[in-house]
């Protein structure tokens, strides 16, 4: 089953815009985690937040995070035509066993 | 060595046959899981190992079972095979160490079709 529920399922924006997905999560969690996937292809690790912060940085990617609320989002800034791909948030309940929702398709129009 | 290597990358078998998956990780990467992708969703967790011992399970039968060797490589076999379980597997690795960025690094996967 799946922890929780990402929002937008698909998202289409123009280059140079900001992208802005979220995800809601059932349990408490260790740490929460952004992947990125082409094309139904393999999965690459973008950031992760552990449950006692609230905001993380990496390049042109912000992590939120409100346990509170199990809720967290991705920023992406200035975004580019090689964004396109589906965005998954995972969240790490215990020993790494990482429970995805169902992603975000982002498309980047140039 | 470096990256997730997953074999083959597409495979067609028939509904009741048997198959193994096979995943080369990274040197030092003693945590490895089983993913299963199916079209339009997110991975789905199927078991995890570490140092070669089965430390964790998801919702999946027993006809999914795997093994994880000294070298870093690891299988998932699937018997009894039905046409659900089509989809993409994905293997994973993770480093113990607290200086890794507490990611996995995924493979490329292999896209399996039972017909």
């Amino acid at each position: 089953s799946q922890q929780g529920e990402e929002d937008p399922q698909a998202l289409s924006i123009q280059e140079g815009e900001n992208a802005t997905m979220n995800c809601s999560y059932k349990t408490s969690i260790n740490n929460l985690q952004w992947y990125r996937q082409n094309s139904g292809r393999g999965l690459v690790h973008l950031i992760l937040i552990r449950s006692n912060e609230r905001e993380k940085h990496s390049g042109r990617l912000r992590v939120t995070l409100d346990t509170s609320k199990k809720s967290s989002s991705l920023l992406i800034t200035a975004s580019r035509a090689a964004d396109t791909a589906s965005y998954f948030c995972a969240t790490d309940a215990w020993g790494g066993k990482l429970i995805f929702g169902q992603g975000t398709e982002l498309s980047v129009k140039p | 060595e470096t990256g997730v290597t997953q074999s083959p990358t597409h495979l067609i078998k028939t509904r009741g046959q048997q198959v193994t998956l096979r995943c080369s990780s990274q040197s030092g990467h003693n945590t490895v899981s089983w993913y299963q992708q199916a079209l339009g969703q997110g991975p789905q967790f199927i078991f995890q190992y570490y140092r070669e011992e089965e430390n964790g399970r998801g919702n999946f039968p027993p006809r999914f079972s795997g093994l994880q060797f000294p070298n870093y490589s690891s299988e998932l076999n699937v018997n009894a095979l039905e046409l659900d379980d089509s989809a993409l597997y994905l293997c994973a690795s993770r480093s113990d160490s607290i200086l890794g960025n507490g990611g996995y690094t995924f493979g490329s996967g292999t896209r399996l079709t039972v017909v």
